[in-house]
């Protein structure tokens, strides 16, 4: 089992705020870093896979940066409106670089009106 | 199509009790996979198949058999479940299981209580 750490495990934002999340994972054997949105009562829904250090990415307003040396990854959500509240999840594939993935606690994020 | 369909939705099963959870996508994925979520906790991998065979069991308890009776199905059978069974099971798929960089399609799960 490899450990895989998110904070903050809950935030609240105001509508229009900016923010940021963050993903710890181990440094050594690294194959992908994965970002997964999850709203309430809907499925799990990829954002990002990220496989190089330094690697950037952007989808709209939300963006993620990858850092495998220290083993980090940040999200981050330009501008937050109601629709972005959900549970992030990063994910981390096990030891053999296959796609099993090990998810960490996530991020529970409100966005308040 | 990028679907992944789960069914049922919800289901409430006594522990004397057979019952099965089906899962289904047509995206021609050959890695499908069955997670396990209880409340505040992230999903944990129990089985995976890999091309209709299975390829990891996480040490999943035998009252849970996995079946993959092609490449766009998976079923989880159920039988003589205890309550601390009760969870969200979430299926997923992925084009293949050997590339960890190919993002993994997600059911919206099945809620499972065991009376």
């Amino acid at each position: 089992i490899l450990n895989v750490e998110q904070s903050p495990q809950s935030l609240h934002v105001q509508e229009g705020d900016s923010t940021n999340f963050t993903c710890s994972f181990p440094s050594s054997n690294f194959y992908a870093l994965h970002w997964y949105r999850w709203e309430t009562a809907k499925s799990p829904e990829a954002l990002f896979v990220m496989t190089l250090n330094g690697d950037e990415k952007k989808k709209g307003r939300i963006s993620a940066t990858l850092n495998t040396k220290e083993g980090y990854s940040y999200l981050y959500i330009k501008g937050s409106q109601p629709e972005d509240s959900a549970t992030y999840l990063c994910a981390f594939p096990d030891q053999t670089g296959a796609n099993n993935l090990f998810f960490g606690t996530g991020t529970r994020l409100t966005v308040i009106p | 199509d990028t679907e992944v369909t789960q069914t049922p939705k919800h289901l409430v099963m006594g522990m004397t009790n057979k019952k099965s959870l089906k899962c289904e996508q047509h995206m021609g994925h050959r890695a499908m996979y069955w997670y396990k979520q209880k409340a505040k906790k992230p999903p944990e991998l129990m089985f995976v198949y890999s091309y209709e065979k299975l390829s990891i069991n996480e040490s999943v308890p035998s009252r849970f058999s996995p079946e993959c009776p092609n490449s766009s199905l998976l079923n989880l059978h159920l039988h003589a479940l205890q309550p601390e069974d009760s969870a969200l099971y979430l299926c997923a798929s992925s084009q293949v299981i050997l590339v960890s960089s190919y993002e993994q399609y997600f059911g919206p799960g099945t809620r499972l209580t065991v009376t």
